[in-house]
């Protein structure tokens, strides 16, 4: 099956730091990956979309310069929270779907970053 | 935009069978989505309705009525490993980016 994988999978770093986290579909190409962010106990939240060779699309309210997305290739998406402080702290989950497949295939995600910030 | 409710937490016994509903507002569309997620892990797909009616595997189901804007996950014979938090989740239009937007999450425990 369709298989994503994140990287890193935990990161711990001082305020200030940039954190790159990248997203790679394994088997499958997509055009489009998405990236979510998760608080604890609180459902997952839509950051942007990751749209190969283009911009990417922020959702209302997060800031396009603090989290820069990066999709160079149908394989690869990064995301980098750039001078992240604590309040940057949480779970960050990449998913995507195949391009190439049915309409009705679903969207997969990857294991998740847990970033904390001291 | 859209918005999505489900309950917040259901608790139930070993073999027993529950019932998780959702209904959502949405513009666009394109189909409902089930997910389960362990503490600390990630989401993983567990079912997918884009038309009316009932989808069965093994021992979860899913139900969808658009003209009501309404579905369900049905967990049968429940077990211990089955303890998760559960998310519907609204699929929108290609146009609207094919984008996924998650409900609260409903917390399943399981007890022996």
């Amino acid at each position: 099956g369709a298989v994503v994988s994140q990287h890193p999978s935990r990161v711990i770093c001082k305020s200030g730091t940039s954190v790159k986290i990248e997203c790679r579909s394994l088997d499958f190409q997509a055009t489009t990956m998405f990236w979510y962010r998760q608080f604890p106990k609180q459902s997952l939240m839509l950051m942007a979309t990751s749209n190969e060779g283009s911009k990417a699309t922020y959702e209302q309210g997060v800031e396009k310069d603090k989290f820069l997305i990066n999709h160079a290739s149908l394989t690869l998406s990064t995301l980098t929270v750039t001078s992240a402080h604590p309040e940057d702290s949480s779970f960050y989950i990449c998913s995507a779907r195949d391009t190439n497949g049915s309409s009705n295939q679903p969207q997969h995600f990857g294991d998740g970053t847990r970033l904390s910030i001291l | 935009g859209q918005s999505l409710e489900q309950p917040s937490e259901v608790t139930a016994v070993e073999g027993a069978i529950v019932q998780i509903n959702c209904t959502y507002q949405t513009s666009g569309f394109y189909g409902l989505s089930w997910y389960q997620q362990h503490d600390g892990g990630a989401p993983t797909f567990l079912s997918y309705n884009a038309l009316d009616g009932l989808e069965e595997t093994g021992r979860f189901s899913s139900f969808l009525s658009r003209s009501d804007s309404y579905g369900y996950l049905l967990l049968q014979e429940l077990q211990m490993k089955d303890s998760a938090s559960y998310f519907c989740a609204v699929r929108a239009l290609k146009a609207a980016g094919n984008k996924l937007t998650f409900g609260g999450g409903t917390r399943v425990l399981v007890k022996p």
